[in-house]
């Protein structure tokens, strides 16, 4: 039952160029999104979310992208840089539950 | 800057035996998580406990599982008799307010669960 769907396992990106890691989920009761980076052998970290009441935020670097009609997310990150190699989750929420939902994550290799 | 601190970092048991593993959330928190990531899989939830009683709990988190806060300050949880497949990195997680209305959990850098 994947309810968040990341369809790319990896993207390798060249220094300084966007990078644009794509995400796609299956309930439309979600009403709140998040990214999370991880470096290996540490815990995800919280990069920016997004409300179903927005299509966009940014935050630096990072701006989330949301298309509810599309049920479809997307983080650009611009410039990368090496050091955003990490795997990139995307996550999702509904009101009614305390739990997020993670989906299988996206490894972004950033080139120097 | 105030985080999440798990203990053990890895721990070896065999199957069939008893295991805790321990958290200390961020102070002021007052929702407190477990998740679990199977190597090479995505992050799945297992728990969230507010008010010291479990507030939600997934498929994963049968009887074997169990989660308490004995004191002000640390999160624990049991599993009472690990099979193979529990082999897995465990997070815990803490966050101030529910995440659908802040939508920040802070993790702890996990522990390693082997099950031999």
């Amino acid at each position: 039952d994947q309810q968040v769907k990341q369809n790319s396992p990896s993207l390798s990106v060249q220094e300084g160029r966007i990078s644009i890691l794509n995400c796609d989920y299956t309930n439309s009761m979600f009403d709140y999104f998040l990214w999370y980076k991880k470096y290996p052998a540490e815990g995800p970290t919280f990069l920016i979310s997004i409300s179903s009441i927005k299509d966009k935020n940014e935050d630096g670097r990072f701006t989330v992208f949301l298309n509810k009609s599309a049920k479809h997310l997307s983080l650009h990150i611009v410039p990368s840089q090496p050091g955003d190699s990490a795997v990139y989750f995307c996550a999702a929420s509904e009101t009614s539950y305390d739990k997020v939902i993670f989906g299988p994550g996206t490894s972004l290799s950033v080139i120097p | 800057e105030p985080e999440v601190t798990q203990t053990p970092s890895h721990q070896v048991t065999q199957m069939g035996q008893e295991v805790i593993l321990r958290c200390v959330p961020i102070s002021n928190h007052l929702y407190f998580y477990w998740y679990r990531q199977i190597l090479g899989q995505k992050v799945e939830f297992l728990v969230s406990f507010y008010n010291n009683e479990i507030s939600e709990k997934s498929e994963i988190f049968d009887d074997q599982f169990s989660v308490e806060r004995p004191d002000g300050s640390n999160f624990t949880l049991k599993i009472r008799s690990t099979k193979l497949e529990d082999s897995a990195m465990y997070f815990c997680a803490s966050s101030f307010t529910r995440v659908p209305n802040t939508g920040e959990l802070f993790f702890g850098e996990g522990s390693r669960l082997t099950v031999l």
